[in-house]
C-alpha cells in the first residue's frame, strides 16, 4: 500500500517552533518529501529524506525514520507567512509523488 | 530546475463540454508529466503519468475515458476534461521530473475550472 497521514490542521503562534507528522506505507520507498502549498498555487519544495535522521534547511528541518515509516517537518520562527498547507510526499514508480492529504498550518500573532 | 507553463489558468466552463488544459515543458524534454487534481482543503490527487508517444497511465478510480491525456511531443501534455459536470470543478496542475533530483519537480501553475 501507499498510505501517507498527517494531522489535518494546526495552529501555532508567530515566532515559536511547530512540528508536523507524517507516517507513511509504502511497498517501496524511494525518499521522502516535504512541500509547502498556499492555496491556489503550485506547492513549493522544501526538503528531502532518504536516510535516517535530520536534515536542517534554515528554518525548516525534516527528520526521517524508515523503519517506524514516520517523517516530521520542524518550522521555527514561525512567521506569519508560513500559514500554508504542508505536504508529505513519497516517491513511487516512474518518478511519480505520491501526495498525503496535507497539514493546514496557521500561524496567528 | 525546468519551466513548465500551463494554460489556461483559470476556465469557466457550461455542463457537457470539454475543456482543454495544456501543460509545456518550456527548457527540458519531458518523456513523462503528471498530472493532479486538488479539491477545496484537500490534497494532491495524482489523477495519471502521461507517457510521451504512448498511451497515459491512469491511477486507480480515475476514468481514463471522461480524462483524456495525450502528450504528443517531448514538450507538450494535455488533459481534456469531456463532458464536463458540476463535480469535476477543482483545481488541476501538471507536473514532470529532471531525473531522481528531490529538487528536480516541477510543477505548472494549475487550473482552476469552473463547471456551471
Amino acid at each position: 500500500g501507499q498510505n501517507i497521514d498527517q494531522p489535518t490542521e494546526m495552529t501555532a503562534t508567530e515566532g515559536a517552533i511547530v512540528q508536523i507528522n507524517c507516517t507513511y506505507q509504502t511497498s517501496g520507498f524511494n525518499g521522502l518529501f516535504w512541500y509547502q502549498q498556499h492555496a491556489g498555487e503550485a506547492p513549493t519544495f522544501l526538503s528531502y529524506n532518504v536516510l535516517d535522521g535530520l536534515e536542517e534547511k534554515g528554518r525548516f528541518s525534516s527528520f526521517l525514520s524508515r523503519s517506524k515509516g514516520y517523517s516530521y517537518l520542524l518550522l521555527k520562527e514561525l512567521q506569519m507567512k508560513d500559514s500554508a498547507s504542508y505536504l508529505c510526499a513519497h516517491r513511487g514508480g516512474y518518478n511519480k509523488l505520491i501526495f498525503g492529504a496535507g497539514t493546514r498550518l496557521a500561524v496567528h500573532p | 530546475g525546468a519551466v513548465v507553463s500551463q494554460h489556461p489558468s483559470r476556465v469557466i466552463c457550461k455542463s457537457g463540454t470539454s475543456v482543454k488544459i495544456e501543460c509545456r515543458s518550456l527548457d527540458f524534454q519531458a518523456t513523462t508529466m503528471f498530472w493532479y487534481r486538488q479539491f477545496p482543503k484537500q490534497s494532491l490527487m495524482l489523477m495519471a503519468t502521461s507517457n510521451e508517444g504512448s498511451k497515459a497511465t491512469y491511477e486507480q478510480g480515475v476514468e481514463k475515458d471522461k480524462f483524456l491525456i495525450n502528450h504528443a511531443s517531448l514538450t507538450l501534455s494535455t488533459l481534456t476534461v469531456t463532458s464536463a459536470h458540476p463535480e469535476d470543478s477543482s483545481f488541476y496542475i501538471c507536473s514532470l521530473s529532471q531525473g531522481n533530483d528531490p529538487d528536480g519537480y516541477t510543477f505548472g501553475s494549475g487550473t482552476r475550472l469552473t463547471v456551471v
